[in-house]
């Protein structure tokens, strides 16, 4: 597509719940990146993927938080036993390969835990 | 999670003002880029610098990559009511080039 993709636009689950949220990357674009923003701040970063590999999931919080791209493209970010503190703006970005090409960003997921 | 800090918080300025707004890092990037998010939207990167001095335009937008490494500034000449918005720094560049972002600047354009 034009731009990266991601859905659902807006997730509201009860604490305990499971989710999944998904990014569609640009046509082309190798590497997919994850990040979680909260209200104010800039985004922050969670995992990185090149190709179908993860190759750095340093960010993510815990492990309840986990990500996969088995394809190399459209990649799931998946959150398991939801927490409230786990509510923020999730964004997913994708890149052409190489370590200085600029990351465009989807418009994200804002997920509420209740 | 680490932050730059990016400097002012927020500005109030008149449509046609010129504005700065600069970035500031501990650690060393290979990449500089400068995003601006408007609400409910993702960040749009606006521009993106590679070498260190590097001074790079896009309209009325002008970027510089510190000689440091260490920072970068953001200037917009002109400004007008659609500059309105959050803009954020970003260094990048490592091995898997992720981005740490700085901690937004609002600017709000009186007409």
């Amino acid at each position: 597509g034009a731009g990266v993709s991601q859905s659902p636009r807006y997730k509201v689950t009860k604490r305990g719940q499971d989710v999944a949220l998904r990014c569609d990357p640009i046509s082309g674009h190798v590497s997919l990146y994850w990040y979680r923003q909260a209200l104010g701040q800039g985004p922050e970063f969670l995992t990185y993927f090149n190709y179908e590999a993860q190759q750095d999931k340093s960010g993510l919080p815990n492990d309840r938080f986990s990500a996969e791209r088995p394809e190399g493209s459209i990649s799931t970010l998946t959150i398991q036993r939801t927490e409230q503190r786990d509510s923020a703006m999730y964004r997913c970005a994708s890149s052409l390969g190489g370590s200085n090409q600029p990351q465009h960003f989807g418009d994200g997921t804002r997920l509420s835990i209740l | 999670g680490q932050q730059l800090n990016q400097s002012p918080q927020s500005m109030f300025i008149q449509e046609g003002e010129d504005v700065s707004m600069n970035c500031t890092s501990s650690s060393i990037f290979n990449t500089w880029l400068w995003y601006k998010q408007d609400p409910g939207e993702g960040p749009v990167l606006l521009i993106a610098l590679y070498k260190a001095g590097e001074l790079t335009s896009n309209g009325r937008l002008t970027a510089q990559f510190g000689i440091t490494r260490k920072d970068s500034f953001l200037n917009i000449s002109a400004s007008i009511p659609s500059d309105v918005g959050i803009y954020f720094c970003a260094g990048g560049g490592g091995a898997t080039n992720k981005l740490i972002f700085g901690t937004g600047t609002l600017l709000a354009v009186q007409p």
